[in-house]
């Protein structure tokens, strides 16, 4: 019963470097989602999948990059980590992108920059 | 640009108190809208949502909500709150065939005993 699988749950970067973080959900949903939590400003969206094989910019794309890998995998990519994308990350998957289907969401990954 | 407001940053109330959290869209369309609480270290998990019909909708852990389109609001209550209870809550829009799910900034709760 493990829905949506964020790996890593914490992980420290240097300016410069880069990082996937990976995302997988069990649940057989076509859309998934990547958003990125920061204090105040609850979640925004970076990049979403509405189906396997599609990939679209959201609110914050600016400094990321998106692979749907197959249709449980979603993974985020960082190429030159910067200390403004320190945040909480979340993976989320639904059903479909049709606006009337709930998502659900990962435990998040704690990423600093420093 | 679609979003939504939550005014209460931080809300205390007493246990067994009844609660009221508020939240307000701009958007001019049908919205659908959720309520999403999220503990400490955890994801976010679905209270409840709105998409149409009966504009008070029930949710889980006792939850209800209440869609007034004049207002442009989806408050949630809850008449007697649990220590339990204390966690952050988003609410969130969107609408139909759209993928940009937006969030409010949430209110934190806090559960005095």
């Amino acid at each position: 019963n493990a829905g949506v699988t964020q790996t890593p749950k914490f992980q420290v970067l240097k300016t410069g470097q880069s990082m996937t973080l990976q995302c997988a959900q069990d649940m057989n949903h076509n859309s998934m989602y990547w958003y990125r939590q920061d204090p105040g400003m609850g979640l925004r969206l970076i990049y979403y999948s509405a189906s396997e094989g599609t990939t679209d910019k959201g609110e914050v794309p600016n400094g990321y990059n998106v692979s749907r890998l197959n249709k449980r995998e979603f993974s985020l990519r960082l190429e030159s980590a910067a200390p403004s994308q320190t945040s909480v990350y979340f993976c989320a998957s639904s059903e479909a992108g049709t606006g009337d289907q709930p998502q659900h969401f990962g435990d998040g990954t704690r990423l600093s920059i420093l | 640009a679609q979003s939504v407001t939550q005014p209460d940053i931080h809300i205390t109330v007493s246990e067994g108190a009844s609660l009221e959290l508020r939240c307000n869209y701009s958007y001019g369309a049908t919205p659908y809208l959720f309520w999403y609480v999220q503990s400490p270290g955890q994801g976010l998990q679905l209270l409840l949502k709105y998409f149409s019909g009966d504009t008070l909708v029930q949710g889980i852990k006792g939850f209800e909500a209440e869609f007034k389109r004049s207002q442009s609001s989806f408050n949630l209550r809850k008449p007697s709150v649990h220590w339990s209870d204390a966690a952050e809550y988003f609410c969130a829009v969107t609408w139909y065939n759209n993928n940009d799910m937006r969030f409010g900034a949430g209110t934190r709760l806090t559960v005095k005993p």
